[in-house]
């Protein structure tokens, strides 16, 4: 059983492109949430989702970002005409199930966007 | 909304020593705590899931423990060598999962 599998490792966008991040969670596992980790700080939630649904979406910009996580194949978060300050790393997290449960969550090794 | 604070930022102990690291939290209506390591460039790593019915978890050197009434739960690490050095995160999980900001921990030989 493979774990959380995040692509690409690396990204590099000019000004303005697109970055597209994908985040396969482990099998069996239905639950996602997704982070970003700015250099020499924490982690900051930016979406939780279900499958074909968002459940929380709080944390994150409300303009050029978005997340889906469709029924089918992994999850995605997008964020349209990047900018300089969305370089960082984003982490992808999946569990089995949301709360009421134990639900241990196990994390992919990251995706590190650099805009330049 | 759920704020978690670790504490302390950073930390610095020999080889050998016992040490304890805190996270707090504001709402204590969680279902599970969850603390993680994180090597430099890395991703996390799970090392204790507390349910919210439980006190304590251990696993190896590593001890966990969970009061929800007082939004307290500590790490302890026994004997601390060098590859613990690490920064060592606490999520908080309700109906998502907030994380601390982290304590960076080294371990001088």
């Amino acid at each position: 059983n493979a774990g959380v599998m995040q692509n690409p490792r690396h990204l590099v966008r000019r000004r303005g492109q697109e970055a597209r991040l994908r985040c396969s969670p482990m099998k069996g596992h239905s639950h996602v949430y997704w982070y970003r980790q700015l250099p020499e700080e924490g982690l900051k939630f930016m979406v939780y989702l279900q499958k074909e649904n968002i459940i929380d979406e709080s944390g994150m910009p409300k303009e050029r970002f978005s997340a889906e996580f469709p029924k089918e194949g992994p999850s995605i978060l997008r964020i349209q005409q990047v900018v300089r300050g969305d370089s960082a790393a984003y982490f992808c997290a999946s569990s089995a199930t949301g709360h009421g449960m134990s639900t241990e969550a196990f994390f992919g090794q990251g995706t590190r966007l650099t805009v330049v | 909304k759920q704020e978690v604070t670790q504490i302390p930022a950073a930390l610095s102990v020999p080889e050998g020593e016992n040490l304890v690291l805190n996270c707090s939290f504001t709402d204590s209506a969680i279902y599970n705590l969850q603390w993680f390591r994180q090597d430099p460039g890395k991703g996390l790593t799970s090392l204790l899931l507390i349910q919210s019915s439980q006190r304590e978890q251990t696993s190896g050197r590593l001890n966990a423990s969970l009061d929800k009434s007082s939004g307290r739960s500590t790490l302890y690490i026994a004997a601390s060598q060098p590859g613990d050095s690490a920064t060592y995160l606490c999520a908080v999980i309700n109906n998502d999962m907030r994380f601390g900001a982290g304590t960076r921990l080294t371990v001088k030989p």
